[in-house]
C-alpha cells in the first residue's frame, strides 16, 4: 500500500540524547513536511522540503535539523533531547500540483525525560 | 505572516444533527488554499475537504461542505447528519505560497467534537 511510513511509532529518550525520526513515502511525492503537534496548539511546521536536495525552515525549526539526499526520505534528527521536544510527530508529502493536499505518516510519539 | 484561527476548542452534537465548525484566516495573498482534516482518536490525519481563493462556488464532498465567505476571510466547515463517527479533532488549515513551489500548510490549533447519540 502507498504511502508514508514513520518509525519509531513511540520513543521514550533521556534529555540530551540524539534521536533520528525516520520517514519514508513511495508517492514520489517532491515536497515533503515535518510537523508536531500539541495540544492547544495544533500543528507546526518544524522543516520541509520542496524537492529533494533542498531544505527550508517551518515555524518552529530550533532544535531539529533535516536532510533529504533522495526524494523518498526525508529524517528529522534532534540534536540533543530537551523535555520541550516532548510531542508527536507527523510526516507528510504532497505533489506540487494541483489541490497538493498533504498525506500524512501515522505519527512518532516522543517522550523526553 | 498566515494565520489560521479556530476558536471552538471542543463541540458537542446531537447525532443526526448538523454542525457547523468555525475557521477565519489571515493572509495578504490573493492566491490562497483552503484545507480542512479530520484527525480520528486513532491519530490518522485524514483530508476531508478544499477550498481555492478562486473557486466561485463552496465546495462540498458528501456530508462535509465549506461556507466560504471571502470578504470576512472565513472556511467554515459543516458535516451535515452527524454520526458517531464523526466524532474526531478537525483542523483547517492554508496554504498561502510565499513562491509558486512552495506547498507547505500553516494549521489551525483545532476543534474536538463529540457527536452524541
Amino acid at each position: 500500500i502507498a504511502g508514508i511510513t514513520q518509525a519509531p511509532t513511540s520513543q521514550i529518550l533521556a534529555a540530551g540524547r540524539r534521536m533520528t525520526l525516520r520517514c519514508t513515502q513511495d508517492m514520489r511525492h517532491n515536497a515533503m513536511y515535518w510537523y508536531r503537534q500539541d495540544l492547544g496548539l495544533g500543528l507546526r511546521l518544524i522543516h520541509y522540503s520542496n524537492t529533494a536536495g533542498t531544505t527550508g525552515k517551518g515555524e518552529v525549526p530550533d532544535g531539529y535539523s533535516v536532510s533529504r539526499a533522495n526524494t523518498d526520505d526525508f529524517p528529522l534528527t534532534l540534536a540533543s533531547a530537551v523535555p520541550s521536544q516532548t510531542s508527536v510527530y507527523f510526516c507528510a508529502s504532497s505533489e506540487d500540483r494541483g489541490l497538493g493536499e498533504l498525506f500524512f505518516g501515522e505519527g512518532s510519539r516522543l517522550t523526553v525525560l | 505572516a498566515q494565520k489560521i484561527t479556530q476558536t471552538q476548542p471542543g463541540m458537542f452534537v446531537q447525532e443526526k444533527e448538523a454542525v457547523t465548525l468555525d475557521c477565519t484566516y489571515d493572509t495578504s495573498d490573493p492566491s490562497y488554499g483552503l484545507f480542512w482534516y479530520k484527525q480520528p482518536s486513532s491519530g490518522e490525519m485524514i483530508f476531508l475537504i478544499y477550498q481555492g481563493s478562486y473557486d466561485q462556488q463552496n465546495a462540498t464532498e458528501g456530508r462535509y461542505s465549506l461556507n466560504f465567505q471571502k470578504a470576512r476571510k472565513s472556511a467554515n466547515l459543516v458535516i451535515s447528519a452527524s454520526q458517531l463517527g464523526d466524532s474526531a479533532m478537525y483542523f483547517c488549515a492554508m496554504r498561502a505560497p510565499e513562491v509558486q513551489s512552495d506547498y507547505k500548510l500553516s494549521f489551525g490549533a483545532g476543534t474536538t467534537v463529540t457527536v452524541r447519540a
